[in-house]
C-alpha cells in the first residue's frame, strides 16, 4: 500500500497567520493517465469530512482561494494564506492513484 | 444537491456481521463510483472499497475476505456488509461519492459483546 506521511501532527495558529501542511507518499502518485490523484479533505469538529482540493491543486468551487495546493510525484503541500476561525479541524491528504486508496494520518489545526 | 445518509445498527457483537445502508438523493448511483470509508478512534482513516456505476466492485485487500459491497438501483442505495467483526472494526463508517466529493454524516459502529 502507498503510505501517506503527513506533517505536522498539529498546528496552533492565530487568525491571519499562514499555515502549511506537508504530505509525502511512498510512491509516485503520477498515474498512467498523466494525472496525479492527490487530494485534500477537512473534517471540522462534529462534522463529516468535506472536500477541499483534488488533483494536487484544483480547488472545489466552494473552497476559499486562501487555500492552495502544490507538489508533484511524492511531495505535496497544502497552504492557507491567512487562517480563519472556520478553518479549524483535521486536514487529511489522500491518494486515489493506486489501490487501495490511502490517507495521511491527519493534521489538526487549532486556532489560538 | 447530492446527499448521502448512512443507516444501520450502532452495536454489533463480535463474530457477527455488520450491515450498513447508504441512501443517496440528488444523484443516480448508476453514475460514478460510490465508496465506503471508516475512521477509527483517533484520526486514522481507511478506505474500505467502492462499487462502480456498472456494479463492479473494488475492495481494500486488508478486508477483501470479509466484505461485500452491493447496491439496489431501484432504491438508489448501496450497502456494506462486513463479516466476522472484531473490536478492531469499531469505527465511524462513512459512505461517499467517488473522489470523496460528497460524504454522508457517518455512523458509529461499536463492536462489543
Amino acid at each position: 500500500d502507498v503510505v501517506m506521511t503527513q506533517t505536522p501532527v498539529s498546528l496552533s495558529l492565530a487568525i491571519g497567520q499562514p499555515a502549511s501542511i506537508s504530505c509525502k507518499s511512498s510512491q509516485s502518485l503520477l498515474g498512467t493517465s498523466g494525472k496525479t490523484f492527490l487530494n485534500w479533505i477537512l473534517q471540522r469538529p462534529g462534522q463529516s469530512p468535506k472536500r477541499l482540493i483534488y488533483q494536487v491543486s484544483k480547488l472545489y468551487s466552494e473552497v476559499p482561494d486562501r487555500f492552495s495546493g502544490s507538489g508533484s510525484e511524492t511531495e505535496f503541500t497544502l497552504k492557507i494564506s491567512r487562517v480563519e476561525a472556520e478553518d479549524l479541524g483535521v486536514y487529511y491528504c489522500w491518494q486515489g492513484t493506486h489501490f487501495p486508496h490511502t490517507f495521511g494520518s491527519g493534521t489538526k489545526l487549532e486556532i489560538k | 444537491e447530492v446527499q448521502l445518509q448512512e443507516s444501520g445498527p450502532g452495536l454489533v457483537k463480535p463474530s457477527q456481521s455488520l450491515s450498513l445502508t447508504c441512501s443517496v438523493t440528488g444523484y443516480s448511483i448508476t453514475s460514478n463510483y460510490w465508496g465506503w470509508i471508516r475512521k477509527f478512534p483517533g484520526n486514522k482513516m481507511e478506505w474500505i472499497g467502492h462499487i462502480s456505476y456498472s456494479g463492479s466492485t473494488s475492495y481494500n485487500p486488508s478486508l477483501k475476505s470479509r466484505i461485500s459491497i452491493t447496491r439496489d438501483t431501484s432504491k438508489n442505495q448501496f450497502f456494506l456488509q462486513l463479516n466476522s467483526v472484531t473490536t478492531e472494526d469499531t469505527a465511524t463508517y462513512y459512505c461517499a461519492l467517488g473522489g470523496f466529493a460528497y460524504w454522508g454524516q457517518g455512523t458509529l459502529v461499536t463492536v462489543s459483546s
